[in-house]
This record gives structure tokens, sequence and C-alpha cells, in this order.
């Protein structure tokens, strides 16, 4: 069964500072991976998708890289701003299985 | 265009009652998926239709949750009767279905807070 783990579960910076999620999954036949914003009381907006055969993404002050081998994706955040804060979610797509198995966030919080 | 339609966007109610819980996915998309999320964790999947056919409801409890999509569109996630482990945030998702590496980026409402007392 796979199983997806983030860190840190939780992450304070101050305003500006470069910063790295972790996301980590043990079965490495995955389809594809997606990083997920999501703030208090809200749903999940889409921030990258990783397709298996890609290394990484981009998209503004985001950048997402995938290992697929060793079951390992980073979520890099860049002159981070008090608007990024949020949980900030990992998912993997599993081959054959056609469902996202999620990890259990991490909390982000950029102070001014 | 709008994204995901959910309502209602909260809801609460007494153990034993039934409840319903409503989904209007983005135009066009085949694949709908409802999620169970409960407070500190991940969603977790209850159902995924391909079109009108439920195609993953292994993570479905039966004996009390029941979902169905009309004419592949709108979908409807029930829970009769109700116990207080069902409180948590019910998300719907959508997605253009399979493409040639895997599923195509999945697009979420905004949930369904329900509270059991």
């Amino acid at each position: 069964k796979q199983e997806v783990t983030q860190i840190p579960a939780a992450l304070s910076v101050p305003e500006g500072e470069n910063l790295v999620l972790n996301c980590s999954f043990t079965d490495s036949a995955i389809y594809n991976l997606q990083w997920f914003r999501q703030d208090p009381g809200k749903g999940l907006t889409s921030l990258l998708l990783i397709q298996s055969s890609q290394r990484e993404q981009t998209s503004g002050r985001l950048n997402a890289s995938l290992d697929k081998s060793s079951g390992r994706s980073t979520l890099y955040i860049a002159a981070s701003q008090p608007g990024d804060s949020a949980t900030y979610l990992c998912a993997v797509e599993n081959s054959g299985y056609s469902t996202l198995t999620f990890g259990k966030g991490t909390m982000l919080l950029v102070s001014p | 265009e709008a994204g995901v339609v959910q309502s209602p966007r909260y809801k609460i109610i007494e153990k034993k009652q039934p409840v319903a819980f409503w989904c209007n996915p983005i135009s066009g998309h085949n694949t709908l998926y409802w999620y169970r999320q409960n407070l500190g964790q991940g969603p977790e999947l209850l159902i995924r239709y391909e079109n009108e056919e439920a195609v993953d409801d292994s993570q479905l409890p039966k004996d009390r949750f029941s979902a169905e999509r009309l004419k592949g569109v709108d979908s409807t996630l029930k829970i009769q009767p109700a116990e207080l482990g069902d409180s948590a945030v019910y998300l719907c998702a959508s997605s253009l279905g399979r493409g040639r590496e895997g599923l195509t980026e999945a697009f979420f409402g905004q949930g369904t807070r329900l509270t059991v007392v």
C-alpha cells in the first residue's frame, strides 16, 4: 500500500526566505505526482503536476522536482510571501490504481 | 469558467440523521471523485466515477454511504444514518480523465464541512 510522508509537518519562516517542502512515497511505481495548496476552510488548489517521465515543473516562484527512483519530491518556493501561508499537500497516482494518495501536508506560515 | 461547485458548504446534523452532499464538476470532466478529509489529514478517496460508472468504490462504507452520478454530470453523496465519526470535510474533485501518462490534473471544490453531534 502506498504511503506518502511530508516533512516538515509545520514550518514558520520570515517573508523573503526561500524554502523547501519535502514529500516521500514508498512505492515508486507512480504515474504522476501533484502538489496542492489548501487554505483554511477551503478546498484544494492544484499547483503543479509532474508526470513520471518528467524531472521537474515550474510555475512562477514554485518549482517542483521528482526523483521517482528514490521516492522523493520537493517543492521549492522562492522569495516567500505572507500570501503563501497555507497547507501544502502532495499526492501521487499509483500505476494501475487511478486514484491519488495524499500526504498529511505541511502547514506553512510566512510572517511579514 | 466555473470550477467544481459543492453544496452545502456547512452542515450540522444529529447522529442517526441522513445527510446528502451535492457536486457539480467542471464542464466536460468525465472523471469525478469524492474524498473525505479528517482534521489534520490528507484527503482519502471514497469513490471515483468515470462518466456514470463507479469504477472505484472500495473505500466507500457501503452500509451507510451511497453515491450516484446521474447522466455523468452532477453527483450526490449520501450518508444514512450518520455517525459521530463521519464528521469531516467532504471534497469533490473532477478531471478530464486518463491521459497517456496517468490521470490528468484534478480540480477540487470548496468542500462540505459536516459536523455530527
